[in-house]
């Protein structure tokens, strides 16, 4: 059963510290976005990789997070230092592009960090 | 700019009920729309994908409907059970620049 699998699936830590995020894509897929969630938002594209490559970033603040597709089974996604703010569910998805129709968007379990 | 607006924000109906859930968007150029269910502490699941030349789709007690001319999509729930309690999430594909919009979904809660 393909599944996106996400690490931590909940994270408490402190202000200024380190935080990294771990997504395992469904194997074949092209395309890994990270997204944030909170209440007041919804959901929010943080970044966005098309064969490991970043297409769109524009989203995420970048003085302090970054996300990297280290190879194709693995992206991360990391916040130095972390916030309060930061608090906030933080879901990976997966999918495959082909052509100018992107699929579904397979969704991850997410993240939950809560930045005290 | 691309906006996805549902309504109602949150809704509570009895089990059993039926009812109808509204997205309206102004994405263009219109690509497709896709209706994702998202339970409590899990992550979205799609539910049905509409395009540009369709206007409805079953996927079970769930019915989705496009009007590409007024840019709005219903989705109408049949005979509601207690598992539908969750979020419900429209998100629009434009064309060309594959970009999504999410809407800020609808809170459902059946009860018995």
């Amino acid at each position: 059963d393909a599944r996106v699998t996400q690490t931590p699936r909940h994270k408490v830590t402190e202000m200024g510290q380190e935080v990294t995020m771990r997504c395992q894509p469904i194997l074949g897929h092209n395309t890994v976005f990270w997204y944030r969630q909170t209440m007041m938002q919804g959901l929010e594209l943080l970044a966005y990789f098309r064969n490991r490559a970043p297409l769109d970033d524009s989203g995420m603040p970048k003085d302090r997070f970054s996300a990297e597709m280290p190879d194709a089974t693995l992206a991360t996604l990391k916040i130095q230092p972390s916030e309060p703010r930061d608090s906030a569910v933080y879901f990976c998805a997966s999918g495959l592009v082909m052509g100018v129709n992107t699929g579904e968007l397979f969704f991850g379990e997410g993240s939950r960090l809560t930045v005290l | 700019k691309n906006q996805v607006e549902q309504s109602p924000q949150s809704l509570i109906i009895l089990e059993g009920k039926n009812c109808t859930l509204q997205c309206n968007y102004t994405v263009s150029p219109f690509s497709n729309l896709r209706w994702y269910k998202q339970d409590t502490g899990r992550g979205p699941v799609s539910l049905t994908i509409m395009t540009f030349s369709e206007n409805t789709k079953s996927n079970g007690r769930y019915t989705a409907t496009l009007d590409a001319d007024t840019k709005q999509s219903s989705l109408h729930i049949t005979a509601s059970q207690l598992s539908d309690s969750a979020s419900y999430i429209c998100v629009v594909r434009t064309g060309g620049g594959n970009k999504l919009t999410f809407g800020t979904g609808t809170q459902l809660k059946v009860e018995l």
